[in-house]
């Protein structure tokens, strides 16, 4: 069966302080990734999404950065963090195409003070 | 652009009173309707896929129905343990990857 993992859990950061949050999926090949973020009273928002190695797709422009080192890894940075970056963050990931479930990960829960 | 809209906001139910949640959206070209459940804190955990009108879908005391315009999640006999966020996500034809989630229906079943 699949597993995928997040971590840290938990994270607080100050502002312009750098970030990098992990995401590993287990148990299946070529995988589609996603980055989401949750704000509280918001639905979820699309950050990134990644078809394989190296090939990173962008749907929200921010101070956020993404890379796909590994084909299961999933890679979510920031140089500076803002306060707005503060949310749930959640890695998801799908098999390959279009129209298929995503399968989400227990999240990380940033807060920037 | 896919929007989708889910209500109510919130629903309190009695233990064993069935009730519904609606998601109605709007897309080109429906790939895929997407219901999950999410407790606080954690993340969403999927339930169904219904991809054409008339579809439906069970999994014990949770039933999915689809129309060409919005989508029903049947409660049946509910639990406390029942009690989560139901989020709705549909993918379009011109979406590409992305799934359009509503912002959810938070539901509260008392003993």
């Amino acid at each position: 069966s699949q597993t995928i993992h997040q971590w840290p859990a938990t994270l607080v950061q100050p502002v312009g302080s750098p970030l990098s949050l992990e995401c590993t999926v287990e148990g299946t090949s070529n995988p589609n990734l996603y980055w989401y973020r949750q704000a509280a009273g918001r639905g979820l928002q699309l950050l990134f999404y990644s078809v394989g190695i190296g090939q990173i797709s962008s749907e929200v422009p921010q101070n956020l950065s993404a890379s796909r080192p590994q084909d299961r890894q999933f890679i979510l940075s920031s140089k500076k963090l803002l306060l707005s970056d503060s949310g749930f963050y959640l890695c998801a990931w799908s098999r390959i195409g279009t129209g298929n479930e995503q399968y989400f990960g227990p999240g990380t829960r940033l807060t920037v003070t | 652009e896919d929007q989708v809209t889910q209500s109510p906001e919130a629903l309190r139910l009695q233990e064993g009173e069935s009730s519904s949640l609606n998601c109605s959206y709007t897309v080109s070209g429906l790939r895929g309707l997407f219901w999950y459940r999410q407790d606080p804190g954690k993340g969403p955990e999927f339930l169904f896929t219904l991809y054409s009108a008339g579809e439906e879908k069970e999994k014990e005391r949770l039933k999915a129905t689809l129309t060409k315009k919005e989508s029903f999640l049947h409660i049946t006999a509910p639990k406390p343990e029942d009690s989560a966020t139901y989020l709705c996500a549909v993918g379009g034809s011109n979406s590409g990857y992305a799934l359009n989630f509503g912002k959810g229906t938070s539901l509260l079943v008392t003993p």
